[in-house]
């Protein structure tokens, strides 16, 4: 079970392109969402989904565009990328929109380390 | 406005010690408090997490103190060992528009001398 996986792990990219961060989970999660950690500032949520087809904005979805087309996947996009865009994401999926107390645990992915120069 | 204050930045105990991290919050709508732990270049992963009509709660070395009047929540690590020292993140959560929404605390790093 590989859970929630990332992909890449490290990215460079100049200001002004475009990249996609790849999200997958195999545990059949309807609930997905990308976040992002930056110093001093915790983690952040970008856009969320809750189902295939479903996306909605979170905190900070300004320069990101994502969409939902399977369960299992739910990429990211960087349009044109900024230097203000340099941070660590994190993909996560829970089956439910519940709290731990319900039984419901989000898992997060092991991150992907962006860089824009 | 959707906020949790956390504090120390960091912290550093010795082996054994009792590791106490911090934090506040605003929006009395929040409906759950979880802490989260993060080893260096992982993922975050859920520790600890406590309901607001509850005063503490207890899960071997790790306990959540709550305290709702006062809208703050700590974390206590007994016992602390080095295998503790990572980055723990204080969060609460609320549900809308479907779905569980996380606000983070900005991170307390622990370092858990042997």
């Amino acid at each position: 079970n590989a859970g929630v996986t990332q992909t890449p792990k490290f990215q460079v990219l100049k200001t002004g392109q475009s990249m996609t961060l790849q999200c997958a989970q195999d545990m059949n999660h309807e609930y997905m969402s990308w976040y992002r950690q930056d110093p001093g500032m915790g983690l952040r949520l970008i856009h969320y989904s809750v189902g295939a087809g479903i996306t909605d904005q979170g905190e900070v979805p300004n320069g990101y565009n994502v969409s939902r087309s399977t369960t299992e996947d739910f990429p990211l996009r960087l349009l044109s990328a900024a230097p203000s865009q340099t941070s660590v994401y994190f993909c996560a999926s829970s089956y439910s929109p519940g709290t731990p107390s319900s039984g419901n645990t989000i898992y997060f992915g092991e991150g992907s380390w962006l860089t824009v120069v | 406005q959707q906020q949790v204050k956390q504090s120390p930045q960091s912290l550093i105990v010795q082996k054994g010690g009792i590791s106490i991290i911090n934090c506040a919050y605003e929006n009395t709508a929040f409906d759950y408090f979880p802490w989260y732990q993060q080893f260096p270049g992982k993922g975050p992963a859920l520790l600890i997490a406590i309901r607001p009509d509850v005063s503490e709660k207890k899960e071997g070395r790790f306990t959540i103190s709550f305290n709702k009047s006062a809208k703050q929540f700590s974390l206590h690590i007994m016992d602390s060992q080095p295998g503790d020292s990572a980055t723990y993140f204080c969060a609460a959560s609320i549900v809308t528009t479907g779905f569980q929404k996380l606000v983070f605390g900005t991170g307390t790093r622990l370092l858990v001398s042997p």
